[in-house]
């Protein structure tokens, strides 16, 4: 079945390091792939999107890449800050009669980011 | 603002009393979806709504029920409620159900069932 999967959190960065969350899916057809943060009690915000092979979605600094050969969306960012501490969830959609349009989620990667 | 608003924030309750948690969204979107958050599980969905008076169950459809007649508003109705729905829940809202449409959340329901 489709399936995203992320890496283990915590991650723990100093301020200004560099950033990479993992993100691999598994999915027939075509999905979109979306990077969506929660904040301490807050919903789910967009960060970022892509909807086909090899497109970048950016948003705040962060950016990931839709890599269909190696089925991966890693999030990335040049240099994190404090404020950017939260819970990151990669997740996917499918389109077509035959889906219900739900995103199927990644287990979510805590990122805590400290002055 | 476009925004997908749900009430309560938070509620404890005790097993058995009805409750709904209500979703409006302002953005004249057609498709609407429930889900649930738990620890070491993500997100999963509930029921969803592809339009006025079209729902269907999500993967954990069991003790819930919605309702869609009005095009803003989807709530989420618990008959009875048990232990086991403990969970912060999200409504959701986009366009419609494409691939590349991304989905709008609320700030979520905490539900406390003792």
């Amino acid at each position: 079945g489709n399936s995203v999967t992320q890496m283990e959190g915590p991650v723990t960065l100093s301020e200004e390091a560099f950033l990479t969350i993992n993100c691999t899916y598994t999915a027939t057809g075509y999905p979109s792939l979306f990077w969506y943060v929660q904040y301490p009690g807050e919903g789910l915000q967009l960060l970022l999107k892509a909807t086909k092979a090899d497109d970048k979605g950016s948003n705040k600094g962060f950016e990931a890449t839709y890599r269909k050969e190696t089925t991966s969306f890693h999030l990335e960012k040049g240099s994190v800050q404090v404020s950017d501490s939260a819970v990151y969830f990669c997740a996917l959609r499918k389109g077509g009669s035959s889906n219900t349009g739900k995103l199927i989620f990644g287990q979510g990667t805590t990122l805590q980011v400290k002055p | 603002e476009a925004q997908v608003t749900q009430n309560p924030r938070y509620l404890i309750t005790v097993t058995g009393k009805k409750l709904t948690v209500t979703c409006s969204q302002n953005m004249n979107h057609e498709y609407m979806s429930w889900y649930r958050q738990d620890p070491g599980l993500g997100l999963r969905q509930i029921y969803y709504s592809m339009n006025v008076e079209v729902t269907d169950k999500g993967d954990v459809p069991e003790g819930y029920k919605v309702s869609r007649k009005e095009k803003r508003n989807f709530p989420l109705i618990l008959e009875s409620p048990s232990p086991n729905q403990t969970s912060l829940y999200f409504c959701a809202s986009s366009l419609d159900r494409g691939a590349n449409q991304p989905q709008h959340f609320g700030d979520g329901t905490r539900l406390s069932i003792l």
